[in-house]
């Protein structure tokens, strides 16, 4: 089973600044079979990325995925207020699907 | 807009049976795999279940092997997953998802309560 460790587990900005998270795989991750989502209190899950750096549909640009092998990165370019969430990673690589246990995003 | 909502959560006692059901709207349902994720307490998201489109192809996690099924209707653009024989070990919010790699949309889950 592929482990996927976010970091950090709590991340403190202000609008305007870059996030950068991170997502470490146990194992590599084969093709690039990795995800991002963001989740809010209440909402269901939203993709943001797939494939690593693929952006979803009507996804800003400012987010965006990077990496390959056992670490990924996603940047958020300049932090909007409706930023602040919790994101997770998700590898779809290799059974048993995976999922990471969150980075939370938090105003400053 | 695409969407996905859940139904059919409720406290059940250990042993107990429940139906969980999906509704899908705004997208050709018939055209998508589409999958069960749940998120128990304290704990990680899971991969639950499966379906493939024309419900001919199914995957469940070893730990609902044997009590789950998942089922779907393509006239009524509806998923379903059958429980039976809860345990506490299945008390989770359950989503369903669209999509067998990465999910797109997800439903914003239905509470499964199991105890006694």
């Amino acid at each position: 089973e592929i482990v996927l460790t976010q970091s950090p587990g709590t991340l403190s900005l202000s609008p305007g600044e870059r996030a950068t998270l991170s997502c470490r795989a146990s194992q590599s991750v084969n093709s690039n079979y990795l995800a991002w989502y963001q989740r809010k209190p209440g909402q269901a899950p939203r993709l943001l990325i797939y494939d690593a750096s693929t952006r979803a549909t009507v996804i800003p640009d400012r987010f965006s995925g990077s990496g390959s092998g056992t670490d990924f990165t996603l940047t958020i370019s300049r932090l909007e207020p409706e930023d602040f969430a919790v994101y997770f990673c998700q590898q779809y690589a290799s059974s048993p699907m995976t999922f990471g246990q969150g980075t939370r995003l938090e105003i400053k | 807009e695409v969407q996905l909502v859940e139904s059919g959560g409720g406290l059940v006692k250990p042993g107990g049976s429940l139906r969980l059901s999906c509704a899908a709207s705004k997208f050709s349902f018939p055209d998508h795999c589409m999958t069960w994720v749940r998120q128990a307490p304290g704990k990680g998201l899971e991969r639950v279940a499966y379906i493939n489109e024309d419900g001919s192809e199914k995957y469940y996690v070893d730990s609902v092997k044997g009590r789950f099924t998942i089922s779907r209707d393509n006239a009524k653009n509806s998923l379903y997953l059958q429980m039976n024989s809860l345990t506490v070990d299945d008390t989770a919010v359950y989503h369903c998802a669209r999509g067998i790699g990465w999910f797109a949309p997800w439903g914003q889950g239905t509470l499964v309560t199991v105890s006694p």
